[in-house]
C-alpha cells in the first residue's frame, strides 16, 4: 500500500516550452501533496505544498507563476513548468502524506527528471 | 519546525550493524520521526516511523530515548545494496510541510 506514481518519469524539452508532470496517489486519498526539487548530491528542497481545493502554498524563492501547481482531486496533483529554461533542469519528486489519529507519514513518488535543451 | 542534524557521511562493511544518528532538539510533543533511504535518481523510500522508544520492522529498528532529542536509525548486517542516503525527516503532524536535512550518505564496502 501506499504507492505514489510519477508521470513522466523523465522528460526532455526545449527552452520556452511547458512541461506538466503529473503526481498520484494509487491506493490512498491524500489531501495534501508536496512538491520537491533536488539538485545533484544534494537534498530535497520543498517547492511547494499542494492541498486539495485549495491554491497552494510555495516556499520562498519559488516562482507561483513559473511553477504551476493544481491538486484536482485527492489523488491528483500537478506540477506545470512553464516557460521552461536549462536552469530548471533538475529532479522533481512529489509525495503525498497520508495517515490518521495524528500520525501521518509521507510516500515518494519515484521522481521525473526534466532536462531542458 | 523541528530541523534535524545528522552526520554528512559513513562507511560501513557488509555483514555490518550500522547505526546512523539524527539529533532534532526542538521536536514538538505532536511529531513524529520518519526515516527515508534515497537512491539516486529515485525518489525517497519509507524505511522507519516512530513516536518514542523502540520501533522495529523487517528492514530497521529506530531507538528514540525519552527526551525524543535524537533518533538512532539500526540496519542490521548491511549489504552493498544498502549504500544510499539516508534522511531523517521530522513531521509535524497536522501541518503543512516537513523539511528535509542534509541527509547521510552511507557506503557498504565489501
Amino acid at each position: 500500500g501506499a504507492v505514489v506514481s510519477q508521470h513522466p518519469s523523465r522528460v526532455i524539452c526545449k527552452s520556452g516550452t511547458s512541461v506538466k508532470i503529473e503526481c498520484r496517489s494509487l491506493d490512498f486519498q491524500a489531501t495534501t501533496m508536496f512538491w520537491y526539487r533536488q539538485f545533484p548530491k544534494q537534498s530535497l528542497m520543498l517547492m511547494a505544498t499542494s492541498n486539495e481545493g485549495s491554491k497552494a502554498t510555495y516556499e520562498q524563492g519559488v516562482e507561483k507563476d513559473k511553477f504551476l501547481i493544481n491538486h484536482a482531486s485527492l489523488t491528483l496533483s500537478t506540477l506545470t513548468v512553464t516557460s521552461a529554461h536549462p536552469e530548471d533542469s533538475s529532479f522533481y519528486i512529489c509525495s503525498a502524506r497520508t495517515g490518521s489519529g495524528g500520525r501521518e507519514t509521507q510516500y515518494f513518488g519515484p521522481g521525473t527528471r526534466l532536462l531542458v535543451l | 519546525l523541528a530541523k534535524t542534524t545528522q552526520p554528512i557521511s559513513m562507511d560501513s562493511y557488509e555483514g555490518q550493524e550500522v547505526n546512523i544518528t539524527c539529533s532534532h532538539n526542538n521536536i514538538a510533543t505532536n511529531d513524529y520521526i520518519t526515516w527515508y533511504q534515497q537512491f539516486p535518481s529515485q525518489g525517497p523510500r519509507f524505511i522507519i516511523q516512530g513516536y518514542k522508544t523502540k520501533v522495529t520492522n523487517e528492514v530497521a529498528s529506530l531507538f528514540i530515548p525519552a527526551d525524543r532529542k535524537s533518533s538512532t536509525l539500526s540496519l542490521p548486517r548491511v549489504s552493498l545494496s544498502d549504500t544510499a542516503v539516508y534522511y531523517c525527516l521530522v513531521d509535524y503532524t497536522g501541518g503543512f510541510k516537513t523539511i528535509f536535512g542534509a541527509g547521510t550518505r552511507l557506503f557498504v564496502k565489501a
